[in-house]
């Protein structure tokens, strides 16, 4: 049972447009989410998270949106770089939980010239 | 730098030979978190430790266990590797929710199992 899904494994945009990676979730308990970008033969690093409070948060080129009654999110990359080329995971968690996180089985971005 | 470093990063043991991994962080952090990944899936959580405590997942094989001697060191021993344990392990750290803040989990770089 994937309680968080990312249904695009893949998603090639070109350098300079905006990247649009989305993620749903299933369990209405998660109430914070966020969104890690991994490149090959790394662990995965944070970029960006938001509480299930906010429906928008930002920092620099990335955005993410949150849509709770869809039960939805998205990650916003504008304008797309080529060293953003790597695999985004979603992650969720829910209070009490001691942190633990439920990822999606990521998004391969490829950013071209 | 403050850092989750996870050693080797590639390992390779034979069929029902022991291995351990190892974790390691400068962080200070509270938490820390074993995950298994297989190719084009999703990292799945094998166990955690709060502080001392030890909480394994319902569906974690029971060839899978874990050490945390202190605060900055955590293994995973894999006791009778099976082919189907190839995968990458990532071990995570978090300030945990006593902390305050978010729940941002901190990755080491992973050890890549393969069984021969």
């Amino acid at each position: 049972d994937q309680q968080v899904k990312q249904n695009s494994p893949s998603l090639s945009v070109q350098e300079g447009r905006i990247s649009i990676l989305n993620c749903d979730y299933t369990n209405s308990m998660f109430d914070y989410f966020l969104w890690y970008k991994k490149y090959p033969a790394e662990g995965p690093t944070f970029l960006i998270s938001i509480s299930s409070i906010k429906d928008k948060n930002e920092d620099g080129r990335f955005t993410v949106f949150l849509n709770k009654s869809a039960k939805h999110l998205s990650l916003h990359i504008v304008p797309s770089q080529p060293g953003d080329s790597a695999v985004y995971f979603c992650a969720a968690s829910a209070l009490g939980t001691a942190s633990k996180l439920t990822f999606g089985t990521g998004t391969r971005l490829q950013v071209t010239l | 730098d403050a850092m989750v470093i996870q050693n080797p990063r590639y390992q390779v043991t034979q069929f029902g030979k022991p291995v351990t991994l190892s974790c390691s962080q400068t962080l200070n952090h509270n938490v820390m978190y074993w995950y298994q990944q297989k190719s084009s899936q999703a990292p799945k959580l094998l166990f955690h430790y709060y502080d001392k405590d030890f909480n394994n997942e319902a569906d974690t094989p029971d060839n899978f266990q874990s050490r945390r001697p202190n605060t900055s060191f955590c293994f995973l021993d894999i006791r009778s590797p099976g082919l189907g344990d190839a995968a990458m392990y990532l071990c995570a750290t978090s300030r945990g929710p006593s902390a305050g803040g978010g729940n941002e989990q901190f990755f080491g770089p992973g050890t890549r199992l393969t069984v021969l």
